[in-house]
């Protein structure tokens, strides 16, 4: 079974520019989260979908971020403009509806200078 | 807002020496999970504990909750260098949805 999967792995922009990141979740995971490790704090939580539903979109940092899961499949994570603090690493984990364990993707790592 | 605090953030261990990581919320969790995280990876799902007081057993790795269902450890006995890593507890919560609230993590190294 293919794990989940993240494009691009690496993304280097300058501050102002866009950047639009890709997760595929594992097939048949309805469940779909985004999360952000910025470099020394902890892995934080963006938002989660439910097939093609925000189910909680607390942890987006602004209205810089937009996430869409079109047709409830793959997932996309634009941010328009990117700032400097918005270098990390992004996750994105997926499950099945009533399982807890989430399976993580292998992460984009951003840098914005 | 719901918090996980971890200690200690670093920890060096002589190989075959113990290790333990031990998490703390401020409030109840419904359940909380470990991930491994090895170096240039992602994280990795190790285990959920569920009831108060509950403690599960993975090999040489001991996990605990709280009889509160507040805080956790995980024990590794006789570490290895395949060890190597950082360790993060994450909370979920009554009625917060799927959200895994992560700790700092601890980063695990191993001298041969």
């Amino acid at each position: 079974e293919a794990g989940v999967t993240q494009f691009p792995s690496h993304s280097v922009i300058e501050k102002g520019q866009t950047v639009t990141l890709r997760c595929d979740p594992i097939s048949g995971h309805d469940n779909l989260y985004w999360y952000r490790r910025v470099m020394g704090k902890e892995i934080k939580f963006l938002l989660h979908f439910v097939k093609e539903s925000k189910q909680d979109e607390s942890g987006m940092p602004n209205n810089r971020f937009l996430a869409e899961r079109t047709g409830g499949t793959y997932s996309t994570l634009k941010v328009q403009p990117a700032e400097l603090e918005d270098s990390g690493v992004y996750f994105c984990a997926s499950s099945t509806q009533g399982q807890s364990e989430q399976f993580f993707g292998p992460g984009t790592r951003l840098t914005v200078l | 807002g719901q918090q996980v605090m971890q200690i200690p953030q670093y920890q060096h261990v002589q190989e075959g020496e113990d290790f333990t990581t031990y998490c703390n919320s401020s409030t109840t969790l419904s359940n909380i999970q470990w991930y491994k995280q090895r170096p240039g990876g992602h994280p990795v799902f190790l285990i959920q504990l569920v009831k108060s007081g509950e403690v599960k057993k993975q090999k040489r790795l001991t996990f605990q909750f709280g009889e509160a269902k507040k805080n956790s450890s995980l024990h590794i006995t006789a570490t290895q260098t395949t060890d190597v890593g950082t360790y993060f507890c994450a909370g979920l919560w009554y009625n917060a949805g799927n959200m895994l609230t992560f700790g700092g993590g601890t980063r695990l190294m191993v001298k041969p």
